[in-house]
């Protein structure tokens, strides 16, 4: 089975620019999670979502991060505009409702220059 | 909330040789536990879990992590290391209370190397 698809891979941008990255989690997941990981850092939770619902984002700041997730499957992960802090690796997961144990994507990390 | 403790940033052994990467955690109430392993430029990948049961896990890649509640601990261990093992190692809680909220707190991580 195909596992957590996330892309770009890689992005660098200049500070103030928007940004996107974007998450096709495993077939018949229906809860889908946004994780920063920072150098050195571990993952911290951004959003979760369950199907198309986003019931967890209190650690996703409002004024610059935006997410969605149409129709329950694919996610988008939005920054606008970009600051030189934002650089930092976005993790993508997935698993059942009630799972234990994600499946993470290979993550896309984002520099801001 | 909860909180996780990786006691040691970086591990360098020997190739061959047994290793314990340490995790430490912190809960008001009962918890899971995971180790995540991370290669470079890669996604997390799950090495072992604990749910309830037997404390002794046995994991992928033949590792295994004891859970130890009197003393709040889930040190994973290997007894022969290989180069292939070198990559940081995450150890992680979610809440039991929390229902189907399984958020995962991640400790900072350690950095296993091996040396030849």
């Amino acid at each position: 089975e195909a596992g957590v698809v996330q892309s770009p891979r890689y992005k660098i941008i200049e500070k103030k620019q928007p940004v996107a990255f974007w998450c096709n989690p495993i077939s018949g997941h229906n809860t889908l999670y946004w994780y920063r990981q920072n150098l050195g850092q571990g993952p911290e939770l951004l959003i979760r979502y369950e199907n198309e619902e986003a019931v967890d984002d209190s650690q996703l700041p409002k004024d610059r991060f935006s997410a969605e997730r149409l129709k329950g499957v694919d996610s988008t992960l939005k920054i606008q505009p970009a600051e030189l802090g934002d650089s930092a690796v976005y993790l993508c997961a997935s698993s059942l409702r009630g799972g234990h144990g994600y499946t993470f994507g290979s993550g896309t990390r984002l520099t801001v220059v | 909330a909860q909180s996780v403790t990786q006691l040691d940033s970086q591990v360098p052994v020997f190739e061959e040789a047994p290793v314990e990467l340490r995790c430490n955690y912190s809960s008001s109430v009962s918890v899971y536990l995971f180790w995540y392993v991370q290669y470079p430029n890669q996604g997390l990948q799950l090495l072992l879990k604990y749910l309830s049961g037997s404390t002794l896990v046995k994991g992928i890649n033949g590792f295994e992590a004891e859970f130890n509640k009197s003393q709040t601990s889930f040190h994973l261990r290997k007894p022969s290391v290989h180069i292939s093992d070198t990559a940081e190692y995450f150890c992680a809680v979610s809440d039991i209370s929390s229902g189907s909220a399984r958020q995962l707190t991640f400790g900072s991580g350690t950095q296993l190397t091996v040396l030849p």
